[in-house]
This record gives C-alpha cells, sequence and structure tokens, in this order.
C-alpha cells in the first residue's frame, strides 16, 4: 500500500460526459501528479500540481484539467468525453523535494462508451 | 525533452533463471532513473532508482540495476527469477536540473515479463 488513495476504482460513462477523478496523497506529500495509462500511448505524464499550484504540464489535452485542493487532494476532470479517453488514470505523490520519488495510487479505469 | 526505450516488450524465462531487462534513456540534461513495477490490477511500485554516486543500484525483491552513462543505459537484472516476479516493469526518467519534483517521470513502453515453470 502506497499510501495513496484513488476514487473511484472504475468508472463507465458515455461520451460526451463529464467525470471527476479523486486522489489523496501520502500524509505529508505536497506533490500530486496525475498519469494516463493506455495500451496505444503507455503511460503518459499529464499534470502536477505543488502545494495547491500548477507546477508542469505534460500531454494533457485542453478537455482535461486539474486542481489541488487546501487539503492537499487533487480532482481530474474530464470533459467532452471521448472513445479514446478510456484508459487508467494513476495519481502519484511526492514530497515535491529534489529526487522526485513518486509514490502511485491503484488508479481509475475510466470507460468511455 | 527526454525519452525512454525499453528495447523488449516481453521476456520470458524460465524459474530460477537470471534475467536483464534493458532500458536505455535519451536526455540532453543530467537526469534521475527509476523502475518501477506493475503487478496485474495494480498501481506502479517502485524497484529501485539512481539518483547519484555508485553505478550500481540494489532494490527491492532483490532486483539491482546499473547505470551506464556513456551507454545511456540502465537495465534491471535479479539473477533469479520466481513465478512472483510475473509482472510489467517500467523504466522511468526523470530530469535533475529543474530539482523540487518539478517534472513528471517520462516513462518506456514497458516490458512485460514471463516466468515459466
Amino acid at each position: 500500500d502506497s499510501g495513496v488513495t484513488q476514487t473511484p476504482k472504475h468508472l463507465i460513462t458515455a461520451t460526451g460526459q463529464r467525470v471527476t477523478l479523486r486522489c489523496s496523497p501520502r500524509s505529508g506529500d505536497l506533490s500530486v501528479y496525475w498519469y494516463q495509462q493506455s495500451l496505444d500511448q503507455g503511460l503518459q505524464f499529464l499534470i502536477q500540481y505543488y502545494n495547491g499550484e500548477e507546477r508542469a504540464k505534460g500531454n494533457i489535452l485542453e478537455r482535461f484539467s486539474a486542481q489541488q485542493f487546501p487539503d492537499l487532494h487533487s480532482e481530474l476532470n474530464l470533459s467532452s468525453l471521448e472513445l479514446g479517453d478510456s484508459a487508467l488514470y494513476f495519481c502519484a505523490s511526492s514530497t515535491g523535494t529534489a529526487y522526485n520519488e513518486q509514490f502511485f495510487g491503484p488508479g481509475t479505469r475510466l470507460t468511455v462508451l | 525533452a527526454q525519452s525512454v526505450t525499453q528495447l523488449d516488450s516481453q521476456v520470458p524465462v524460465f524459474e530460477e533463471a537470471p534475467v536483464e531487462l534493458r532500458c536505455n534513456y535519451s536526455s540532453s540534461v543530467s537526469v534521475y532513473l527509476f523502475w518501477y513495477v506493475q503487478y496485474p490490477n495494480q498501481g506502479l511500485q517502485l524497484l529501485l532508482k539512481y539518483l547519484s554516486g555508485s553505478t550500481l543500484v540494489k532494490g527491492i525483491n532483490g532486483f539491482e540495476a546499473e547505470f551506464n552513462k556513456s551507454q545511456t543505459s540502465f537495465h534491471l537484472r535479479k539473477p533469479s527469477v520466481h513465478i512472483s516476479d510475473t509482472a510489467e516493469y517500467f523504466c522511468a526518467v526523470s530530469d535533475k536540473g529543474t530539482g523540487g519534483g518539478a517534472d513528471g517521470l517520462t516513462f518506456g513502453k514497458g516490458t512485460h515479463l514471463i516466468i515459466q515453470p
């Protein structure tokens, strides 16, 4: 158990809909990262927040957004969903210091029908 | 920009045999290097990391990896595998220069390690 929690575990929705994925980092970690894992793209970094502020952006679509709240939990919002958005979405957390060792949650499996 | 190449998508090995999973990276700056393991239907677990110092790094479950700067490689090895090592293994890099954990990890495509009895 990494200490990172993600909800829900599974999510099934239809094209065009909007969903919110939630992540709680390990106790004491200030950084939260979101990743997408799909068969064709592999594991891709989407976005990072540090202590409530956006810190780095990866291959995140404009239809996707995220935020980190004062209690340090984070939410990833996916809108106008397409079939290709079906994937595993992982959240990871780290202390935010130099070594960038990240601890991953169990993931949310999103299925868009 | 960084990239990671895992040369084998699948590696079948007999139980108790040694194994090497290959990883090469490309980066214009110094990097931190990581190996993660993903068991079926689970998240990623850190196996080991290279930050600096000794180029031979030991991790959990008997795995080790060697950083070779001249060949830009970070191959993962285990002298004797067990059936429970069946999993997907991912090599990842992070830019050392930005510090503060300000970058997401760049992952390879993964290597599926299949242990045959």
